[in-house]
């Protein structure tokens, strides 16, 4: 199975501020026909349920904002936030979809400081 | 939409049939999952049914209890959870998928039914 791990299990920024959030996979998720990386970013809530935000690692999902970003290729990926906002306090999952079993990584916790 | 039912409280080793409406998509031309979430824990995939059930796919902890099925003529996708226990206890929300036949990633989610497995 592929593991994934994020880092850090949680942050704290003040509104307006930079999040940067890192997920490593245990393998390299590019696939080779498309040249892309399967990675999806999603931000849950308490009490709803998950939002799909990126795929295909770098690919933002319609009306997301476009504070949302994401990058990275291989087995290195990231989720940026540019400028925090209040609404986005919650808890960020990768997803790796290269092969099955699907996995998560644990979560990264993000709140205002 | 998707909507669940069919969760609630059951004792280790029974059995419990979730279901899963789906409204306002093609429900067949797309593949579905289910996936759970237990108390205080992360996010954890349990299964994948491609759009005309040729392709089932799970995880190992649920491989032989359960089976992820549907039907197409009534837009509704079911998980059957069969020998259960204590660590199945968790919210299970079904998943549409963007793709059809293939496993990748979720775009739409239901609100989530709970199963509490317990004595």
């Amino acid at each position: 199975d592929i593991v994934m791990t994020q880092t850090p299990d949680s942050l704290a920024a003040s509104l307006g501020e930079r999040a940067t959030i890192n997920c490593k996979s245990s393998q390299s998720v590019l696939y080779s026909p498309n040249n892309k990386n399967c990675l999806a970013w999603y931000q849950k809530k308490p009490g709803q349920p998950p939002k799909l935000l990126i795929y295909w690692a770098s690919t933002r999902e319609s009306g997301v904002p476009d504070r949302f970003s994401g990058s990275g290729s291989g087995t290195d990926f990231t989720l940026t936030i540019t400028s925090l906002q209040a609404e986005d306090v919650a808890v960020y999952y990768c997803q790796q979809y290269y092969i099955t079993p699907i996995t998560f990584g644990q979560g990264t916790r993000v709140e205002i400081k | 939409q998707l909507v669940e039912s069919g969760g609630g409280v059951v004792q280790p080793g029974r059995s419990l049939r979730l279901s899963c409406a789906a409204s306002g998509f093609t429900f067949s031309d797309y593949g579905m999952h289910w996936v759970r979430q237990a108390p205080g824990k992360g996010l954890e995939w349990v299964s994948f049914i491609s759009h005309d059930e040729r392709n089932t796919y799970y995880v190992d902890s649920v491989e032989g209890r359960f089976t992820v099925s549907r039907d197409n003529s009534k837009n509704t996708l079911y998980l059957q959870m069969n020998s259960l226990g204590v660590d199945d206890t968790a919210i299970y929300y079904c998943a549409k998928d963007r793709a059809v036949t293939t496993p990748r990633y979720f775009d739409n989610w239901g609100q989530g039914t709970l199963v509490t497995v317990s004595s």
